[in-house]
């Protein structure tokens, strides 16, 4: 069965400073990796995905993350953190061959003045 | 463009009584996806539709749960006899075709309250 885990419930970075949201998977197959970002009382936003080629993705809003089959992880960064940052993150997997997605638990970043 | 929207936005309801739950996905998406979410359960899927492919109803939690999507685009999500557990938010997203390559974007949400 495919599953997502983000270890961290919350992450606390200043602004300035850079930030990294953790997330392990595990699916049957070759994966496909998401990560949206839930501001208070709205929906899911697509940040960015990973279907197949460089391991480093680029996305929306200055965000990237890495792909590393090795240890089953895709682990969110951005260099610079702003306090708009803050938000709920989820990360997803969709084994291929299937069309839902599975989610993370979710982590909230909080990033202080 | 516009995104999916959702509508009502929120619903409070009394126990035992039936609730309908629309999405409008994105004009040219073909796929359309429901997911909930809530405290205990954090986001889980309910239902796809892909063109005109029978459902995957899968995550579909009881029987009381139904949905449909007319015409290859709207789609209502129906809660029959209403319990308290079904209170969460109810998230619709659609994506340009079914398969993990396509992202899904989301709709805001139909947060439900059931007394």
């Amino acid at each position: 069965a495919q599953s997502v885990a983000q270890p961290e419930d919350q992450v606390n970075v200043a602004e300035g400073n850079p930030l990294t949201v953790k997330c392990t998977y595990s699916v049957s197959g070759n994966p496909y990796l998401f990560w949206y970002v839930q501001y208070p009382n709205r929906g899911l936003q697509f940040l960015l995905k990973y279907i197949t080629g460089d391991n480093l993705v680029k996305g929306s809003y200055g965000f990237e993350a890495e792909f590393n089959k090795s240890q089953t992880s895709f682990h969110l960064k951005k260099p610079s953190a702003l306090v708009s940052d803050s938000a709920l993150y989820f990360c997803a997997a969709q084994d291929t061959g299937f069309q839902k997605l599975v989610f993370g638990t979710g982590t909230r970043l909080l990033v202080s003045p | 463009g516009a995104g999916v929207s959702q509508s009502p936005s929120n619903k409070v309801t009394e126990k035992g009584k039936d609730v309908e739950l629309r999405c409008d996905p994105i004009s040219g998406h073909t796929a359309l996806y429901w997911y909930r979410q809530s405290l205990g359960q954090g986001l889980e899927f309910l239902i796809y539709f892909q063109g005109n492919s029978a459902p995957d109803k899968s995550g579909l939690p009881s029987d009381r749960f139904s949905a449909e999507r007319t015409g290859g685009s709207v789609s209502t999500l129906t809660i029959q006899r209403t319990q308290q557990e079904d209170s969460a938010v109810y998230l619709c997203a659609s994506s340009l075709a079914s398969g993990g390559t396509w992202a899904q974007y989301f709709g805001p949400g139909t947060r439900l309250l059931v007394l």
